[in-house]
Formats: structure tokens, C-alpha cells, sequence
């Protein structure tokens, strides 16, 4: 069982270019969480995904962030216009149901992004 | 709004040497905690989970403790090895309808010399 998947793992981007960052869940996986660490910082929440839903969009910027997980495909993190606070390193995590009990979440290896 | 400290920001240690890393939280009203492993370049490694009801978990050399009373956990590393070094990172879920957040604390960087 393949864990969750990102890519790219490296995107460099020039001020006002858009972003776009794919995450492929784990089998069986229909909850999605994206993650944001900027340098220094702890890991911060950003958006909570089910299929074809956004359930929690609270960490995320109101302006030129938006978030998918559509019914077929990954999920997808797009950022337009890119400017140079948003370099970073994005994650994504799965879950096979809403994260509670003893459930975790399971992170992809991260796609860092570097804004020229 | 709920904060997670973890101290040392970093800390370098003989190799054998039994070490503890240290994490608090500001509201206790906590879902669980867990401890992740970061390596460089890579994503996280969940290490142990320990439910709001529990008192601690254990996995081989690693033994994590809870005291949600008083906002607090510690992460205990027996006969450290190079082979752990890397950052670690503690984090809480929410209680109550967001027991789907997690929130992190900036991590340990671990460094285990030979």
C-alpha cells in the first residue's frame, strides 16, 4: 500500500506565477488534510478535504489560495500570484475517516516551494 | 487558541545517552497528542499517539508520557543511536468539533553523535 504522495517535491516559481500542488491519499484514504511549515515555524493548518468537499478552511488565506479534492484525482493546492512569503514546505496528510479515536493521519513527503 | 512549546529547539547528545524532549500545550481540552520523527526533506513518522485518557505509550526505546492536567508531555529516547537524529515534532489534536486539527510545536533537532 503506497503511502500518500505529493507532487512535485521541489517547485520554483517567479513572483505572480500560480502553484499547483497534487496529493495522492493513501488507498482507501477519503480525508485530506493540507499543511503548511514555513521556515522556522511548526507545521499549520490550512484546509481539510473530503471528496468533493471542503469541510475546514480555516488556516487557509482568504486571497489566491484555493483547495480541491475532486471525485476522481488528487487533491490539489493552488496558489496564484505567488509572492515571497509563500515559500515553503506544503503537506499533505490522509485519513481513511475523520480523525478521531486512534486514528492518525498519514503525511507525504511535502512539496517545497521557492518563490524568486 | 491553542499553542504548542517544545524545548530544546535543539539538542546534541553522545551516542548511548538516554535523553528527554519536552512539549506543553496551553488549553488541555485535547483529543490526543502524538509524537512525529521529521528527517530531512521527508514527510513525518507518527512515533506514538497517546489518547486524552492515557497516561503514556511506549514502542521499543521510546516511551512518551501525558499529563493533560497540567498541559504537559515528554518524549523519553533509551541508548540513543546516530540513526535518530533527525527533528521531532509534537503535536495535539483538538477536542470537540475540530478533533481533526492538528497543532504543532516547532520541533527538536536531535543529534546523536557517535
Amino acid at each position: 500500500n503506497a503511502g500518500v504522495m505529493q507532487n512535485p517535491r521541489h517547485l520554483v516559481r517567479r513572483r505572480g506565477q500560480e502553484a499547483r500542488l497534487r496529493c495522492s491519499p493513501m488507498k482507501g484514504h477519503s480525508h485530506v488534510y493540507w499543511y503548511r511549515q514555513l521556515p522556522e515555524e511548526g507545521l499549520k493548518f490550512m484546509v481539510y478535504l473530503q471528496k468533493e468537499n471542503i469541510i475546514d478552511e480555516s488556516g487557509m488565506p482568504k486571497e489566491r489560495f484555493s483547495a480541491e479534492f475532486p471525485k476522481e484525482g488528487p487533491s490539489i493546492l493552488r496558489i496564484q500570484q505567488v509572492v515571497r512569503g509563500d515559500s515553503a514546505a506544503y503537506f499533505c496528510a490522509s485519513s481513511p475517516q475523520r480523525t478521531g479515536v486512534a486514528d492518525t493521519q498519514y503525511f507525504g513527503p511535502g512539496t517545497r516551494l521557492t518563490v524568486l | 487558541k491553542q499553542e504548542v512549546t517544545q524545548i530544546p529547539a535543539a539538542l546534541s547528545v553522545p551516542e548511548g545517552e538516554n535523553l528527554v524532549l519536552n512539549c506543553s500545550f496551553t488549553d488541555s481540552a485535547i483529543y490526543n497528542l502524538q509524537w512525529f520523527r521529521q528527517d530531512p526533506g521527508k514527510g513525518l513518522t507518527s512515533l506514538l499517539l497517546i489518547q486524552s485518557s492515557q497516561r503514556e505509550q511506549t514502542s521499543g526505546r521510546l516511551n512518551a508520557s501525558l499529563d493533560k492536567s497540567s498541559g504537559r508531555s515528554t518524549l523519553y529516547i533509551a541508548a540513543s543511536q546516530p540513526g535518530d537524529s533527525a527533528t521531532y515534532l509534537c503535536a495535539v489534536m483538538g477536542s470537540g468539533g475540530s478533533n481533526y486539527k492538528l497543532t504543532f510545536g516547532k520541533g527538536t533537532l536531535l543529534t546523536v553523535n557517535p
